[in-house]
């Protein structure tokens, strides 16, 4: 069965330190990776995607993600947390065949000053 | 200029009422869908339209019905609510031209509905 799994629902890093998103995710074939980002109380804002080549995918606001076919995993990451960073952060995959996006169960980012 | 718009932004009402929630894009986009977050932030997709033909339908009560009145409008109708229906609903939209899959969603703000 297709799966997407966020195995941390909260991270917790201090401002200025490298933050990491972990995402793997069970599909076939070549999939789409997405990253979304959730403010209080707002819809998802598009991150960043992977479609094909290289590896490291860089998006907003600061955000990049590493592509490994082998682990299928799709980790967000950023060098420097802000406090602003702090939000709840969906991955989301999808087969190139399919309509339908397979959702993580999100990870709540906590960044402390 | 709002994106994806969806109205009421809250919804409260009484169990066995009938609601709707509509949603606008201004896009351009052929593709509009609804998901359902519900009070634990997961996120469920419900319904998806393309050129208004309907692509996506999950198993979602009957008592939910999408409405899909032109590319840019996609509208949510849910009969006889009941508390379990208690959740935020977002609208969102993407382009599926030629089924390029790849191309990213596009959330409206929400419409929190709580029904008591």
């Amino acid at each position: 069965a297709q799966s997407v799994a966020q195995p941390e629902d909260q991270v917790n890093v201090a401002e200025g330190n490298p933050l990491t998103v972990k995402c793997t995710y069970s599909v076939s074939g070549n999939p789409y990776l997405f990253w979304y980002v959730q403010y209080p109380n707002r819809g998802l804002q598009f991150l960043l995607k992977y479609i094909t080549g290289d590896n490291l995918v860089k998006g907003s606001y600061g955000f990049e993600a590493e592509f490994n076919k082998s682990q299928t995993s799709f980790h967000l990451k950023k060098p420097s947390a802000l406090v602003s960073d702090s939000a709840l952060y969906f991955c989301a995959v999808r087969e190139r065949s399919n309509y339908q996006l397979i959702w993580g169960a999100g990870t709540k980012l906590i960044i402390k000053p | 200029d709002t994106a994806v718009s969806q109205t009421p932004k809250y919804l409260v009402t009484q169990m066995g009422n009938d609601k709707s929630i509509k949603c606008e894009q201004n896009l351009g986009h052929d593709t509009m869908y609804w998901y359902k977050q519900d009070s634990k932030k997961f996120l469920k997709i419900m319904f998806s339209y393309n050129n208004k033909e309907l692509i996506i339908n999950e198993t979602v009560p009957n008592r939910f019905s999408p409405k899909s009145p032109d590319k840019a409008h996609l509208n949510l109708h849910i009969n006889s609510l009941e508390l379990g229906d208690s959740a935020v609903y977002f609208c969102a939209s993407s382009q599926l031209t030629s089924g390029v899959t790849y191309n990213e969603q596009f959330f409206g703000p929400g419409t929190r509905l709580t029904v008591l």
